[in-house]
């Protein structure tokens, strides 16, 4: 099956920092990724669509200049999250899609803990 | 506002009892509809997934699922539950079409008592 890889799986940093998150596809190719944030016991937030040579679309109320998404090339996209704060700490899931129309299914990446101090 | 809203925040069953999850979307135009599982340290996987026509769906590791439009339920079942099956469900809904924009609900934390 498809795969979707996230690097890191974890990350400390303290705050004021900038880190940046990696999203592939392993074996097939995304023109689009989307990036979603995990609180605690809570739900996934889609955070944004990630296009692949254009600009990514941002959901309301989600700061484009703080977490700043990339999408270079087919098979990867990166989140970067500036100037991270501790109410940033979450767990960042990004996800693929693979195949057209009814067929299309969305492959996630196992996700990457941000936890800042 | 299109949403999904799944009534159970933890379950326990028992080794070999049944399974229910519940699943609502909101009013409105028939979405696709979408159960996955996390499992910790692992990305969500998909188990079944419901775009049109027959409204019982089979899914991987003996998972089903029956649409009810009357309802606007998505509800998931498993006949037998194992051990392995303990993870966090999570019932999603795409409002646009065939892609993208996932909108998730709260998720159902299963345990399952030997």
């Amino acid at each position: 099956g498809a795969v979707v890889s996230q690097h890191p799986s974890w990350v400390i940093c303290k705050s004021g920092t900038s880190v940046k998150i990696e999203c592939r596809s392993l074996d097939f190719q995304a023109t689009t990724m989307f990036w979603y944030r995990q609180f605690p016991k809570q739900s996934l937030m889609l955070m944004a669509t990630s296009n692949e040579g254009s600009k990514a679309t941002y959901e309301q109320g989600v700061e484009k200049d703080k977490f700043l998404i990339n999408h270079a090339s087919l098979t990867l996209s990166t989140l970067t999250v500036t100037s991270a704060h501790p109410e940033d700490s979450s767990f960042y899931i990004c996800s693929a899609p693979r195949g057209g129309g009814d067929q299309e299914t969305q492959y996630f990446g196992p996700g990457t803990r941000l936890l800042v101090l | 506002a299109q949403s999904v809203t799944q009534p159970d925040i933890h379950i326990t069953v028992s080794e070999g009892a049944s399974l229910e999850l519940r699943c609502n979307y909101s009013y409105g135009a028939t979405p696709y509809l979408f159960w996955y599982v996390q499992s910790p340290g692992q990305g969500l996987q998909l188990l079944l997934k419901y775009f049109s026509g027959d409204t019982l769906v089979q899914g991987i590791k003996g998972f089903e699922a029956e649409f009810k439009r009357s309802q606007s339920s998505f509800n998931l079942r498993k006949p037998s539950v194992h051990w392995s099956d303990a993870a966090e469900y999570f019932c999603a809904a795409n409002y646009g079409g065939a892609t993208n924009k996932l909108i998730f609900g709260t998720g159902t934390l299963l345990a399952v008592q030997p």
